[in-house]
Formats: structure tokens, sequence, C-alpha cells
């Protein structure tokens, strides 16, 4: 157990609808980081946030948005959903703003999104 | 484009048997990790290597980066079904923005 939690486990939506993806940080942990993986794709970094703030962007579409609560936990907003936009999501926490050798990622499971 | 090369992309061998996977890449990474992800579940860390030329082992893993910090490989000696899953590689560039590798999945038959 990684200490990253995920929900849901399973959405299924219809095109053009809006989802709301929710991740739990381990306990003191302050960056969550936000994956996509799909077949053709791999594990793509999509956004980070550090304690709040937005710390580092990748290749997240203008229809997704994501925040970071006090709390420290984290949800994504997927918009205007795609046929294409099916895949994994994880989420991912780590102590420090930086994911180097001394603040590894730990994953959560993941969220199987599949719009139809 | 990925940053970081796997090959390859899928390895089926007997148990017992070795494997090896590579992690290539023109750019230089400050460090370089392996992760293992096994169906419905996270990628989980299995090792970090940091210097040029280092060599870290995990029980039958054995992990190397290279001298020039641009390419790792894992070796599994005698390889066992509990081994399969997808191996991914991550590189963290100066900027500590962590790129994954497309992964390679292993299966090993009992």
């Amino acid at each position: 157990d990684s200490g990253v939690t995920q929900t849901p486990k399973h959405l299924i939506t219809a095109t053009g609808q809006r989802v709301t993806l929710r991740c739990s940080p381990r306990s003191g942990d302050l960056s969550v980081y936000w994956y996509q993986q799909s077949l053709d794709q791999g594990l793509q970094f999509l956004i980070q946030y550090y304690n709040g703030e937005e710390r580092a962007k990748g290749n997240i579409l203008e229809r997704f948005s994501a925040q970071q609560f006090p709390d420290l936990h984290s949800e994504l907003n997927l918009s205007s959903l795609e046929l294409g936009d099916s895949a994994l999501y994880f989420c991912a926490s780590s102590p420090s703003g930086f994911s180097s050798y001394n603040s590894p990622l730990h994953f959560g499971n993941g969220t199987r999104l599949t719009v139809t | 484009t990925q940053l970081l090369e796997q090959s390859p992309q899928f390895l089926s061998i007997q148990e017992g048997e070795n494997l090896t996977v590579y992690c290539n890449s023109s750019s230089v990474f400050s460090s370089l990790q392996w992760y293992r992800q096994e169906p419905g579940e996270g990628p989980v860390l299995l090792v970090t290597v940091v210097t040029g030329g280092e060599v870290k082992k995990l029980k039958r893993l054995t992990f190397q980066f290279g001298d020039a910090r641009k390419d790792s490989s894992l070796h599994i000696t005698a390889a066992q079904p509990g081994d399969t899953g997808l191996y991914l590689c991550a590189g963290a560039r100066n900027d500590y923005k962590l790129s994954f590798g497309a992964g390679t999945t292993v299966t090993v038959r009992a």
C-alpha cells in the first residue's frame, strides 16, 4: 500500500461530459502529481502541485484542470470529454517539490476512465 | 517522441531464464529510477541510481546507470513468475522533472 488514495477506481461516462477525479496523498507529502497512462502514449505527466500551488505543467489539455486544497488532497477535472480521453489516470505524491533521488514518487492505484 | 526509449517493448521468457531491459536517451539525467507496475495497480519504485557507472542489486535484480548518465539497464537473473509486470524507467534532469519511458512488459511463464 503506497498510502496514496484515488477515487473512484472506475468511471464510465459519455462524450461531452465532465468528471472529477480525486487524490489523497501520503501523509506528510506536499506534492501531488497527475499522470495519464494510455496504451499508445505510456505514462504522460499532466501537472504537479506543491503545497497548494501549481509547480509544473506537462502535456495537460486546456479542457483539463486541477487544484490542490489546503488539506493537500487534489482533484483533476476533465471536461468536454472525448473518446481519446479514455485512459488510466494516476496520482502520485512526494515529500518535496522535486521528484528526485531523495524524493521519489509514490503512486495511487489509478482511476480507469472510459468515455463512450 | 519519448525522451527515454525502452527496449524491448515486450519480453516473454520461461521461468529460470535471465533477461535484460534497456533504457536509453540522448539526454543526461541527474538520477534515474526504475518502477514496476502490475495490472490494476500504480507503479512502485524499485531503485534509484544517481552516479554514472553505478550498479545496484536488489536480490535477483541488477540495475546499472551508464557512465555518461544517459542510459540504464535492468537485469533479472533466474526470472520467476512474480517478476511479471510492466517495467518503467524514469529520468530526472536538472530541472527535476521526471520523464518516463513507455515501459517494457515482461511475462515470465511458469
